[in-house]
């Protein structure tokens, strides 16, 4: 099985500042004939199910803020929030789905300072 | 709108057997693949089965091979999960997902809010 890595555990970050999550997989989930990073990260928060934010690393979904990003290469992945808001306050979690089983990360917690 | 409502969960002896329903609306069911994915209280994210868009292909994951089976009703845009032999460990919220797109390697973009399948005697 692939193992998803996250980093930090959790953070605390001021409102307006810069978040950033790192996630890094056990081995490539790059398909070289697409070319595509078969790596998703979502958000959840309490009591929600979770929510898509990108998909092949970098693809944004649809009504995702431009303050998220994502991006990487190789094994090593990272979601960025650009300027902190009150309503990021959430578990984000990476999934592969490039091989079976598709298995997430173990999640990392941002909340506000 | 995309509309999942997952059903059938409840309180269950250890060794028991029950079957997870996902009621589809808002998209066409039968063209995307369907995932299961469970969340025991407190825990993360924890990756069940997926189904393709015909249902031709299944996976699971090793914790549940063998006592789970997924399945889909394209004719009823509704999504199953068989479960047998139950065990405390399987205790969790079950969320169904759709996916991206109609294969099984594909994200999920919209979810369900959930049951809960408690297993306890």
């Amino acid at each position: 099985d692939i193992v998803m890595t996250q980093s930090p555990d959790s953070l605390a970050v001021s409102l307006g500042e810069r978040a950033t999550i790192n996630c890094k997989s056990s081995q490539s989930v790059l398909y070289s004939s697409n070319n595509n990073f078969y790596l998703a990260w979502y958000q959840q928060k309490p009591g929600q199910p979770p929510k898509l934010l990108f998909y092949w690393a970098s693809t944004r979904e649809s009504g995702v803020p431009d303050r998220f990003s994502g991006s990487g290469s190789g094994t090593d992945f990272t979601l960025t929030i650009s300027s902190l808001q009150a309503e990021d306050v959430a578990v984000y979690y990476c999934q592969q789905y490039y091989t079976i089983p598709f298995t997430f990360g173990p999640g990392t917690k941002v909340d506000i300072k | 709108e995309v509309h999942l409502l997952e059903s059938g969960g409840g309180l269950i002896q250890p060794g028991g057997s029950l079957r997870l329903s996902c009621a589809a609306s808002g998209f066409s069911f039968r063209t995307f693949a369907m995932t299961w994915v469970r969340q025991a209280p407190g825990k993360g994210l924890d990756w069940v089965s997926v189904i393709s868009d015909s249902g031709e292909r299944k996976y699971y994951a090793d914790s549940v091979k063998g006592r789970f089976t997924i399945s889909r009703d394209n004719s009823r845009n509704t999504l199953y999960l068989q479960m047998n032999s139950l065990r405390a460990e399987d205790t969790a919220i079950y969320y169904c997902g759709k996916g991206v797109g109609g294969t099984y390697d594909s994200p999920n973009d919209y979810w369900g809010q959930g049951t809960l399948l408690t297993v306890s005697s």
